[in-house]
């Protein structure tokens, strides 16, 4: 059983075109993280939220955190070739002792 | 300020060896994670140690395969008479607090052949 699902599983968009990439839950999280995993690489952390409709913004990314703290959205504005990589979310239960990773979304800008 | 440390990169072991993976935290962390990735698949959680202790390890085959976090020194995962279907990336993160924000290794690569 999948506690995170992502989507679209798969995405390949142009040079300075706009992107959301959700994770979604019927579980609900304390904290839910982002991740940025390329070839042959560990997992890069880009953003923790912890409260329920929290936004935050990291340059052309805007993370944002469902009211009911069960899912999550990744916004890309004006994607470059560098943005390529697998995004994946992750989720801590309030009683969990691990983190719960989504599917993953595989992005690929083409120039 | 040194990152997860994790060392070999890569481990090329036959059928039937041990293989040991080492995973040395972030400064400060005391809480250590384990987790397997497949090519084309996420991450899945084996287990979960803090410093000596085993919290969780709901997620470790029960056979061949232990964990271990001592009060001096890495953590290190153990892979006894390997199996080809042992091979993965296997990746190691930390936290400074329980379910806080974890920060990841650059993971071990590893092969049986």
């Amino acid at each position: 059983t999948q506690l995170l699902e992502q989507s679209p599983q798969f995405l390949s968009i142009q040079e300075g075109e706009n992107l959301t990439v959700y994770c979604n839950s019927s579980s609900v999280f304390s904290s839910l993280q982002w991740y940025r995993q390329e070839p042959g690489e560990g997992p890069v952390l880009l953003v923790t939220v912890v409260t329920g409709g929290e936004v935050k913004k990291l340059k052309r990314l805007t993370f944002q955190f469902g009211d009911a703290r069960k899912d999550s959205s990744l916004h890309i504005t004006a994607a470059q070739p560098g943005d390529t990589g697998l995004y994946l979310c992750a989720g801590a239960t309030p009683t969990g002792n691990q983190f719960y990773f989504g599917t993953g979304t595989s992005l690929t800008v083409i120039p | 300020n040194a990152g997860v440390m994790q060392n070999p990169r890569h481990l090329v072991r036959r059928r039937g060896q041990e293989a040991r993976l080492r995973c040395s935290p972030m400064k400060g962390h005391s809480h250590v994670y384990w987790y397997r990735q497949l090519p084309e698949e996420g991450l899945k959680f084996m287990v979960y140690l803090q410093k000596e202790n085993i919290i969780d390890e709901s997620g470790m085959p029960k056979e061949r395969f232990s964990a271990e976090f001592p009060k001096e020194g890495p953590s290190i995962l153990r892979i006894q008479q390997v199996v080809r279907g042992d091979s993965a990336a296997y990746f190691c993160a930390s936290s400074q607090q329980a379910n806080t924000e974890a920060f990841f290794g650059q993971g071990t690569r590893l092969t049986v052949v």
